[in-house]
């Protein structure tokens, strides 16, 4: 089954409004997360490493004030888009591993739509 | 930053064909994994490789971590309609890379 959960699948949101998107580990804990971006038929795209407890490593021509990522425990981090315009539109994904610098495992995506 | 090369981009084969995808990098890689995606969801984890030179089987699948350490291939035996998706090579030291991806259809 799945070890890492992400939530929502699918969101459709206002230009100008903020999107949340949650990524959880289910039975281990990750000090450790990414964020990804995917644009159709395209690769993943590292947009952040996610750390617990300290501030996130955005890659480089990131916004991280455009995307705010929260890793507040062990088991959680959440990206928020904010101020969404229609080119955020783009399918999210996040990864943990269970052992840092080992396989990481993926959440199930979630598919942005700013309208 | 790290950049894959993943080739074919493409691949059109027939059911019980051998497929065969690789990877290389200017870059060294300590662990090299190979993920299948599937429209509309996230990767899933294939076949990961610690050691350079490891040779590494899942089912009908096998994947070769290069002894140069810059390089990964993976090979499909027999393939059936199901095998059909995108195929990801990743390249890991602290964070994690990806290739262009292998669009693989299989025709019955």
């Amino acid at each position: 089954g799945a070890v890492v959960s992400q939530h929502p699948s699918r969101v459709i949101c206002k230009s100008g409004t903020s999107v949340k998107i949650e990524c959880r580990s289910l039975d281990f804990q990750a000090t450790t997360m990414f964020w990804y971006r995917q644009f159709p038929k395209q690769s993943l795209m590292l947009m952040a490493t996610s750390n617990e407890g300290s501030k996130a490593t955005y890659e480089q021509g990131v916004e991280k004030d455009k995307f705010l990522i929260n890793h507040a425990s062990l088991t959680l981090s959440t990206l928020t888009v904010t101020s969404a315009h229609p080119e955020d539109s783009s399918f999210y994904i996040c990864s943990a591993p269970r052992v840092l610098n080992t396989e990481a495992f993926f959440g199930q995506g979630t598919r942005l739509t700013v309208v | 930053g790290q950049q894959l090369n993943q080739s074919p981009q493409s691949m059109f084969i027939q059911e019980g064909e051998d497929v065969s995808m690789n990877c290389t990098s200017s870059s060294i890689f300590n662990t090299w994994l190979w993920y299948k995606q599937e429209p509309g969801e996230g990767p899933v984890l294939l076949i990961a490789l610690y050691k350079a030179g490891e040779l590494t089987s899942n089912g009908r699948l096998t994947a070769q971590f290069g002894i140069t350490r810059k390089d990964s291939f993976l090979n499909i035996s027999a393939s059936i309609p199901s095998d059909v998706g995108i195929y990801f090579c990743a390249g890991q030291n602290n964070d994690m890379r990806f290739g262009a991806g292998t669009r693989l259809t299989v025709k019955p």
